[in-house]
């Protein structure tokens, strides 16, 4: 099925260091989310964007909607251990319908 | 219930049977999915449901998938003539009128030996 590009595919940093993943497509999304995967977890949640545009932060994660609404990025701040994990991006075209993954971007951080 | 609940966690099944999975919603969440997701990989869209009726098939890989929800709440999504390639996680999720996705059951494993 369709997917979004998402990138990087894994990121290694040190604690304390910032962190930045992105996605994009080639299509419009009217609701971008950012998840995070633990090991043998259900994604959870971090972020929900429903405006071109829009900037939100949620603690030391900041993602924002691209204007053209083809794009977004996730910002972490001051990385710590457990910030360990898969990230996902995802979109959604309609107010309700299924959700478009990434790949994920799987983050290690060294303490 | 609390949370999205999915059962059995783990199913390691042979070649050929038939396995069935099991979706428990947030009660009162109308809208319901499923989500397949293979080793290194993003989601997969399976199937989604608002309340019974399911409006969007288009991610059910073969007519060896099929899913069904009754009384608006347990889901079940079933694999006949299981093959090596549908080993993967299986994850619901459930959302509310609003339709944001928010929550995930922590998935069933399904392995084909």
């Amino acid at each position: 099925g369709q997917q979004l590009n998402q990138s990087p595919q894994s990121m290694f940093i040190q604690e304390g260091e910032d962190v930045s993943m992105n996605c994009t497509s080639s299509s419009i999304f009217n609701t971008w989310l950012w998840y995070k995967q633990d090991p043998g977890e259900g994604p959870v949640l971090l972020i929900a964007l429903y405006k071109a545009g829009e900037l939100t932060s949620n603690g030391r994660l900041t993602a924002q909607f691209g204007i053209t609404r083809k794009d977004s990025f996730l910002n972490i701040s001051a990385s710590i251990p457990s910030d360990v994990g898969i990230y996902f991006c995802a979109g959604q075209r309609g107010s309700q319908g299924n959700l478009i993954f990434g790949k994920g971007t799987k983050l290690s951080v060294k303490p | 219930g609390a949370g999205v609940s999915q059962s059995p966690s783990n199913k390691v099944t042979e070649k050929g049977k038939d396995v069935e999975l099991r979706c428990d919603p947030i009660s009162g969440h109308t809208a319901l999915y499923w989500y397949r997701q293979s080793l290194g990989q993003g989601l997969e869209f399976l199937i989604y449901f608002q309340g019974n009726s399911a409006p969007d098939k288009s991610g059910l890989p073969s007519d060896r998938f099929s899913a069904e929800r009754t009384g608006g709440s347990v889901s079940t999504l079933t694999i006949q003539r299981t093959q090596q390639e549908d080993s993967a996680v299986y994850l619901c999720a459930s959302s509310n009128n609003r339709g944001m996705l928010a929550f995930f059951g922590q998935g069933t494993r399904l392995t084909v030996v």
